[in-house]
């Protein structure tokens, strides 16, 4: 079965700084990839995906994450963090359609990101 | 386009009580998801519906829950007996075919059991 694995529940960052958020998946094949932010109270809104081809994967906010098969990981990072960038974020993934298997997706347990001024 | 929406936002019941959630996704998709996301942990996987048939259900699933999605629009989940382990914002989530590239989220129903 897939899994997830977030590095760090918390991750604090001064208004400025670079912010990297780690993923690594379990997967011999790689599935799709996904990270998505959460703000309190709020449901969750889709940052950006990997599905194929280029593996730096451009998403909204200035985020962006790298595809590293090697490594079986999926970072999520951005080069300069906003006061609005504070949220929890989730890392997930799926089985790839042509694998078959189960449609859903698999959450990492998500890393709380502070900024601060 | 609406997106997917879930009512009630907030519930608060008393141990024991009964509990039905509503679903809406949105409107072309047929594909519709059930989540539960407890406090400090990501969202884990319940059960979804390709259109009004469920296809999967978790173990995380006990017979005191049960979904149905009966004209194969919006779906409910009812837990029975609700217990104070119940307590979660309890999400759901629509696509739209078999290319398990997009899921849109509604903004959760949050159960507390007291």
């Amino acid at each position: 079965a897939q899994s997830v694995t977030q590095l760090g529940s918390h991750v604090s960052v001064s208004e400025g700084a670079l912010v990297l958020l780690r993923c690594n998946y379990s997967s011999s094949v790689p599935p799709y990839l996904f990270w998505y932010v959460q703000y309190p109270n709020q449901g969750l809104q889709l940052l950006l995906k990997y599905t194929t081809g280029a593996t730096l994967v451009k998403g909204i906010n200035g985020f962006e994450a790298e595809f590293k098969k090697s490594e079986t990981s999926f970072h999520l990072t951005k080069p300069s963090a906003h006061m609005s960038d504070a949220a929890e974020y989730f890392c997930a993934v799926s089985d790839r359609l042509s694998q078959g298997g189960s449609e859903k997706l698999v959450f990492g347990k998500g890393t709380k990101l502070t900024v601060n001024p | 386009d609406t997106g997917v929406s879930q009512d009630p936002r907030h519930k608060i019941t008393k141990r024991g009580q009964n509990v039905t959630f509503r679903c809406d996704p949105i409107s072309e998709h047929n594909r519709l998801y059930w989540y539960r996301q407890t406090l400090g942990q990501g969202p884990e996987f319940l059960t979804y519906f390709q259109n009004e048939a469920q296809l999967e259900k978790s173990r995380l699933l006990s017979d005191r829950f049960s979904a149905e999605r009966p004209k194969g629009s919006f779906s409910t989940l009812e837990i029975q007996r609700t217990e104070q382990g119940d307590s979660a914002m309890y999400l759901c989530a629509s696509s739209q075919g078999q290319a398990r590239l997009s899921w849109y989220f509604g903004p959760g129903t949050r159960l507390t059991v007291t």
